[in-house]
């Protein structure tokens, strides 16, 4: 199994433009979660999926973020308008139920500038 | 104040110590503890769990558990330079989901040969 990927694995964008991450999860697994670490705050739980429901998105800091999942093989987490303090490593996540382990993705590390 | 606290280090150490890494926690409900460890440029990966009081012996790993004084320790014995990555604690209550894990910021260790 490839695991769980996350495209981009970089991205560096300038303030105000609109920024998608995507993910890819194990095959199988019904629970996506969607991260963003940072040195100030450490990992965060942004929002959470089962069954490619959104369950609890109550991490989003703002309404300029929201996240999709339209099947289960396929989510995205988009950021609109991006700001300067976005700027963090985006962290995918996948389990087979979830309450599971969580096996994570690469991460997308995004730069707003 | 964090629910979880964790040193960030960085910790450096010569090949073969024996390494210690500690989290403290506040909250009484938290009842499952993991530790991940994370390679730089990669995401967290699970390394132990541990639901009860004591020690869990995994190879060179062992996880320790003081529920009493809210403490958790994850010991690396006879370390190697492959030991060197960023070791993230998480727990949850015991009847929780995965998306109720609360991380620490991470310890950075360095295996220097």
């Amino acid at each position: 199994d490839a695991g769980v990927i996350q495209s981009p694995r970089h991205e560096v964008t300038e303030m105000g433009q609109e920024v998608t991450l995507r993910c890819k999860p194990i095959s199988g697994h019904n629970s996506l979660f969607w991260y963003r670490q940072t040195m100030m705050r450490g990992l965060e739980l942004l929002i959470y999926f089962n069954n490619n429901v959104p369950i609890d998105d109550s991490g989003m800091p703002e309404d300029r973020f929201s996240a999709k999942m339209p099947n289960a093989s396929f989510s995205t987490l988009k950021i609109q308008p991006s700001e300067p303090r976005d700027s963090a490593v985006y962290f995918c996540a996948s389990s087979r139920d979830s309450n599971e382990k969580l096996f994570f993705g690469s991460g997308t590390q995004l730069s707003v500038l | 104040q964090k629910e979880v606290e964790q040193d960030p280090g960085p910790l450096s150490v010569p090949e073969g110590a024996i390494v210690s890494l500690n989290c403290t926690y506040s909250n009484s409900a938290f009842q499952y503890f993991m530790w991940y460890r994370q390679y730089s440029r990669k995401g967290p990966e699970l390394l132990m769990y541990t639901y009860s009081s004591g020690n869990k012996e995994d190879g060179r790993f062992t996880a320790q558990v003081d529920k009493s004084s809210k403490y958790i320790s994850l010991f690396i014995r006879d370390s190697q330079p492959s030991d060197s990555a960023t070791y993230l604690c998480a727990m949850r209550p015991l009847s929780g989901s995965a998306r109720q894990l609360t991380f620490g910021s991470g310890t950075q260790l360095t295996v220097l040969p």
